[in-house]
């Protein structure tokens, strides 16, 4: 089944404790992407990334880092999590920057 | 600065009866527009979406929506709601040949039996 993964659905973390998000696709696709949403300002994109070893900063890339060594996977990296990137995090990706994305089931992060 | 927006946060309309939530775009040369469908505790998925060629695009579910250029808008529209159709709606626009996605804020579609 065609699908884009994350790991953790659900994370509970404090101030300054490094966590990684991953995310995964089997689709094969180039181009992938980090969203956070928040109540009443929809998704923001965070960094994407168009092929492999190929990234570059979204709308809110500050206090976020991601890697693309391999095509299928693009972890979200927080060093030193604060609050304010509480949030519901969304990894997606697509054949190029032109298609349709797939979108993952989302990783609620609480950072505390 | 590129953006989205959709003025409505909430829509409310009785089953059986057309729908439209708003969306309108400001971005540099020609936009690349989409449409997505959010159901609580889920990611997004996509509905429909505009590149080029005739204005009016049809999607997933039955749902359409009209590029108007010179308003500068992007509705999506269905001529028949479902309560099923309940849920969290968003539009996004790219910028030919720019790699970043700006979506709205978002529009609760809410389906009265």
């Amino acid at each position: 089944e065609a699908q884009v993964t994350q790991n953790p659905r659900y994370l509970i973390t404090v101030t300054g404790k490094k966590l990684t998000v991953t995310c995964s696709q089997n689709m094969n696709h180039e181009y992938m992407s980090w969203y956070r949403q928040d109540p009443g300002l929809g998704l923001r994109q965070i960094y994407y990334s168009m092929n492999v070893e190929v990234t570059d900063k979204g709308d809110v890339p500050e206090g976020y880092k991601v890697s693309r060594k391999e095509k299928r996977n693009f972890p979200l990296i927080l060093e030193s999590p604060s609050p304010n990137q509480t949030s519901l995090y969304f990894c997606a990706s697509s054949l190029s920057d032109q298609e349709t994305q797939y979108f993952g089931p989302g990783t609620r992060l609480l950072v505390l | 600065a590129q953006s989205v927006a959709q003025p409505e946060d909430q829509v409310n309309v009785a089953e059986g009866n057309p729908l439209t939530v708003k969306c309108t775009y400001s971005v540099s040369g020609n936009p690349y527009l989409f449409w997505y469908v959010q159901y609580p505790n889920r990611g997004l998925q996509f509905l429909l979406k505009y590149i080029t060629g005739d204005n009016l695009v049809k999607g997933s579910y039955g749902f359409e929506a009209e590029f108007n250029k010179s308003q500068t808008s992007f509705h999506l529209k269905k001529p028949s709601a479902l309560v099923s159709d309940s849920a969290l709606y968003f539009c996004a626009v790219r910028r030919y040949n720019f790699n970043k996605f700006y979506f709205g804020s978002g529009t609760k579609l809410n389906v009265k039996p």
